[in-house]
């Protein structure tokens, strides 16, 4: 079975800062990697996802996440954050596209 | 383009009721997901709906139930309500053949008493 394990519950980090949301997975097979952004009161939006190729993908948004797989992480990363960056993040793993498997959610709040 | 949408967006029930939630998914999808979020967790897969089958499902029991109707739109049906079974219910569609992407709707926040 596959599981995901998202280190942080809360970041908190001060405007223009960098951050860095972790996520670590575990599964026995390939898998397919995303994060998804969640604002107050609704649904998720995917920020971005590794399916194959490249290691390093981005957002349109300047967030990019790295594929490590000798340490099974699919880590967040962003150089300067916006107040509206301050939202709930949700990494999550695939293995067929079936079904995904969510962490528990890190909660990013940028403060001015 | 449609997006994905889910009535009703928020519901009371008490303990042992009945309740059906509805999703539209986004045009030209043909698969829907199930999950539910409780309070400070992430989405828990419920099941998968492919072309009207179930094509899936997470741990849990079977008073969870699902349909799926031709033009792709699907039900949550939850029989003998727990005070557990509070939580934000998300319904996501996807086009089957990829392996990428889920499309969320807003949820169904569902509160037992």
């Amino acid at each position: 079975a596959q599981s995901v394990t998202q280190l942080d519950s809360q970041v908190p980090v001060f405007e223009e800062a960098p951050v860095e949301l972790r996520c670590n997975y575990s599964s026995s097979v390939s898998v397919y990697l995303f994060w998804y952004v969640q604002y107050p009161n609704q649904g998720l939006q995917l920020l971005l996802k590794y399916l194959s190729g490249s290691t390093l993908v981005e957002s349109i948004n300047g967030f990019e996440a790295e594929f490590n797989k000798s340490q099974t992480s699919f880590h967040l990363r962003k150089p300067s954050v916006h107040i509206s960056d301050t939202a709930e993040y949700f990494c999550a793993v695939s293995v067929s596209g079936n079904q995904f498997y969510f962490g528990t959610g890190t909660s990013l709040t940028v403060i001015p | 383009e449609t997006g994905v949408t889910q009535s009703p967006t928020h519901l009371i029930k008490t303990r042992g009721q009945q309740v059906t939630l509805r999703c539209s998914s986004q045009s030209g999808h043909n698969t829907v997901s199930w999950y539910q979020q409780a309070l400070g967790q992430g989405p828990q897969f419920i099941f998968q709906y492919y072309r009207e089958e179930e094509n899936g499902r997470g741990n849990f029991p079977p008073r969870f139930s699902g349909l799926q109707f031709p033009n792709y739109s699907s039900e949550l049906n939850v029989n003998a309500l727990e005070l557990d079974d509070s939580a934000l219910y998300l319904c996501a569609s996807s086009l089957r053949t990829d392996a990428g992407e889920l499309f969320f709707g807003e949820g169904s926040r569902l509160t037992v008493l």
